[in-house]
């Protein structure tokens, strides 16, 4: 089954501890992205890849990272979570290298950082 | 630089309603593509259409149906008798094809639908 999977779902963590969200798709994408969703503000995008070891920033990438080393894996690095990355998280990937094609969406990644 | 405004942040109707949801959006590419997506209360989140910028022909799909219009920079979706399973939330988005090095897809705030029985 063709899919875009995260883990973790959900995460409560604190000020300071560094996490990692995996994702991770088996439809062979070359675009990989993550967005953020918040309230009123729709979904943002934070860094997004057009292939292996090529990433760049979307529109909120401060207290973000992101590696591109296989095809299949993009995750989401906060070295340093702030409250104010508390959010839902997408990961998604699409056909086209410009992410011009549908985008095929993980099921979120709720976190909570106190 | 790209931009996607819904302007309404949440319409409620009654069922089988017609309901447009607006979108606007501003670009300098003269290839984009447009997308609606769907947020149901679960979550997830379920592409709906593709557009590009040189095909300006409208599209239905059953009870769906999206009208694009290049002169008002609008991609409006309808539902036609509106059914509760139609409530969530629906994202507008947009990307460029010849972005200068930048191939963000930008996706406007949401219109929350509540159809109500």
């Amino acid at each position: 089954e063709a899919q875009v999977t995260q883990n973790p779902r959900y995460l409560i963590t604190v000020t300071g501890k560094k996490l990692t969200v995996t994702c991770s798709q088996n439809m062979n994408h070359e675009y990989m992205s993550w967005y953020r969703q918040d309230p009123g503000l729709g979904l943002r995008q934070i860094y997004y890849s057009m292939n292996v070891e090529v990433t760049d920033k979307g529109d909120v990438p401060e207290g973000y990272k992101v590696s591109r080393k296989e095809k299949r894996n993009f995750p989401l690095i906060l070295e340093s979570p702030s409250p104010n990355q508390t959010s839902l998280y997408f990961c998604a990937s699409s056909l086209s290298p410009r992410g011009t094609k549908e985008l095929f969406f993980g099921e979120g990644s709720r976190l909570t950082v106190l | 630089a790209q931009k996607v405004t819904q302007a309404q942040t949440e319409i409620s109707v009654v069922e089988k309603e017609d309901v447009t949801l607006d979108c606007v959006y501003e670009t300098r590419d003269t290839t984009y593509y447009l997308f609606w997506y769907k947020q149901p209360p679960s979550g997830e989140l379920v592409f709906l259409i593709r557009r590009n910028s040189f095909d300006e022909q409208n599209e239905i799909s059953g009870r769906y149906s999206w009208n694009f219009q290049k002169s008002t920079s609008s991609f409006n979706f309808t539902i036609t008798a509106s059914q509760v399973v139609d409530s969530a939330v629906y994202f507008c988005a947009l990307s460029e094809e010849w972005a200068d090095s930048s191939y963000k897809l930008i996706f406007g705030s949401g219109t929350r639908l509540l159809v109500r029985p």
